[in-house]
C-alpha cells in the first residue's frame, strides 16, 4: 500500500464549477501538506502549503487537512479552464525523515 | 527571473553511455533535489543535498549519482544507462529544507 493515495482521474467538470480533489495517507507523522499544480509539459509549482490540521484559503483555492482522519483536500470554486492540470498533494514530516512523499496526481478537465 | 533550469530537456540514449543532466538554480537556496516521476508513481525522489558537498539518498537512488560543488548546481549522473531509468526527471530547489519546493521544467530521458 502506498504511503499517499490520490485518485488519478481524470475529474471532468463544467466551467464554473466546484471541485473536490483528496488525498489519503497511512503515516500519523506527516506534519505539513502541500499542493502542487502541473500543467502538461511542465514542472510542478506550489500552490497551497500547510501545517497541521485546520483550513487555509488563498483565492479560489482552499486546502484542508483532517489529520484524524488522515484526509486532505483541495477546493477550488469557479473553476476555469485555466485550471485544467494535475493537481499533486504532498507532505512531510516534522522530525526525523523530512522528505517530501507526493501522491500520483489527479488530472483535472474544466470543459468550457 | 527565479528559476530552476534543467539541460537537456529531451534526450535518447542508448543503454551503458553516460550522461549527466545538468540543473541549475539561481535563488540562493541550500536545498536541492532530483524526482523522477512515472504514471502511477507519482515524484519520487532520487537523490537531495542540503548544501555544498552534503547530499544523501532519496528513495530510489539505485544507478544514479549526484555532487553539489557549487550551491547552485546539482547535476545528475547515470553512470551506465538501463531502460528502467526511462522517465521523466525534475530537479527541485528550495530555501528550506526540504519547506516549498521550486521544480524545473522537467528533461524526459529515454534509454533504449
Amino acid at each position: 500500500q502506498k504511503e499517499v493515495e490520490q485518485d488519478p482521474g481524470p475529474l471532468s467538470v463544467p466551467e464554473g464549477a466546484i471541485v473536490s480533489l483528496n488525498c489519503t495517507y497511512s503515516n500519523s507523522a506527516f506534519q505539513y501538506f502541500m499542493w502542487y499544480r502541473q500543467y502538461s509539459r511542465k514542472g510542478p509549482e506550489l500552490l497551497m502549503y500547510t501545517y497541521s490540521s485546520g483550513n487555509k484559503e488563498d483565492g479560489r483555492f482552499t486546502a484542508q487537512v483532517d489529520k484524524s482522519s488522515k484526509y486532505i483536500s483541495l477546493f477550488i470554486r469557479d473553476s476555469q479552464p485555466s485550471d485544467s492540470a494535475t493537481y499533486l498533494c504532498a507532505m512531510r514530516q516534522d522530525t526525523g525523515r523530512r522528505a517530501l512523499t507526493f501522491g500520483s496526481g489527479t488530472r483535472l478537465q474544466v470543459q468550457p | 527571473e527565479a528559476q530552476v533550469t534543467q539541460n537537456p530537456r529531451y534526450l535518447i540514449t542508448v543503454t551503458g553511455k553516460k550522461l549527466t543532466v545538468t540543473c541549475s538554480q539561481n535563488m540562493n537556496h541550500e536545498y536541492m533535489s532530483w524526482y523522477r516521476q512515472d504514471p502511477g508513481l507519482g515524484l519520487r525522489q532520487i537523490y537531495y543535498s542540503m548544501n555544498v558537498e552534503v547530499t544523501d539518498k532519496g528513495d530510489v537512488p539505485e544507478g544514479y549519482k549526484v555532487s553539489r560543488k557549487e550551491k547552485r548546481n546539482f547535476p545528475l549522473i547515470l553512470e551506465s544507462p538501463s531502460p528502467n531509468q526511462t522517465s521523466l526527471y525534475f530537479c527541485a530547489s528550495s530555501p528550506r529544507h526540504p519547506g516549498e519546493q521550486y521544480f524545473g521544467p522537467g528533461t524526459r530521458l529515454t534509454v533504449t
